[in-house]
């Protein structure tokens, strides 16, 4: 089965707010952790990536936070815009040669303006 | 511009036919992996190969069948033994082999059985 999950399908916010998404993951040797948004109708998108040697990385807007000792990932976005609209998955990889990443199900964003 | 290009859009297959769907990369990256997507759901993992003339099962192989005849291309075929085809499916690559760097997806492709 799936080790990638997400707490909530669904997350409304206002234009402005900060988004926070959760994702936990189950596998302790997983040490590559990355976060993914696709829009309707469309392929993923990367958003930005985590190794498990870090425990914060920041990009434009979004932040992904990653908590080892209870095996849990967030990212955050601040400043949340109607472009910013998706669906958002984490996936992990188990750090085995020759593996694929394992993706979560995803959370609905929706942004009202 | 490089990319990752799937064809057709959009799919439709009568039941009992075979029908194969194209993914073609020149981002000269050695793995290729596709997925399955269906709705509220997350993606599937159906066939990935890591160099060319080798590729390994995933989660959900059975009725599907692949080939990695050429590095830039990794068709995927669904047949007729699949019960329940219909759903978008996407194709990816990475250019390392534990996908350590992420993927680059197509835009996929969604097939409906009529």
């Amino acid at each position: 089965g799936e080790s990638v999950g997400l707490h909530l399908p669904t997350l409304s916010v206002q234009e402005g707010d900060n988004s926070i998404i959760n994702c936990a993951y189950s596998n302790s040797a997983s040490d590559y952790f990355i976060w993914y948004k696709q829009e309707s109708g469309k392929g993923p998108q990367f958003i930005i990536d985590i190794r498990s040697n870090m425990d914060k990385r920041q990009g434009q807007r979004v932040t992904v936070l990653l908590n080892k000792t209870v095996k849990h990932l967030s990212l955050q976005i601040a400043a949340t815009q109607p472009g910013d609209s998706a669906v958002y998955f984490c996936a992990e990889n188990k750090g085995q040669a020759g593996t694929a990443l394992i993706f979560g199900k995803g959370t609905t964003l929706s942004v009202s303006s | 511009d490089g990319g990752i290009t799937q064809s057709p859009k959009y799919l439709f297959r009568k039941e009992g036919q075979n029908v194969t769907l194209s993914c073609e990369q020149n981002l000269n990256h050695d793995a290729m992996y596709w997925y399955r997507q269906d709705p509220g759901q997350g993606l599937r993992l159906i066939y990935y190969s890591q160099i060319v003339n080798d590729f390994q099962k995933g989660d959900i192989a059975e009725g599907y069948s692949v080939s990695r005849e050429k590095k830039e291309s990794f068709p995927l075929t669904v047949t007729s033994a699949q019960k329940n085809p219909t759903a978008f499916y996407l194709c990816a690559s990475s250019l390392a082999q534990t996908g350590i760097y992420g993927y680059t997806f197509g835009s996929g492709t969604r097939l409906t059985v009529v």
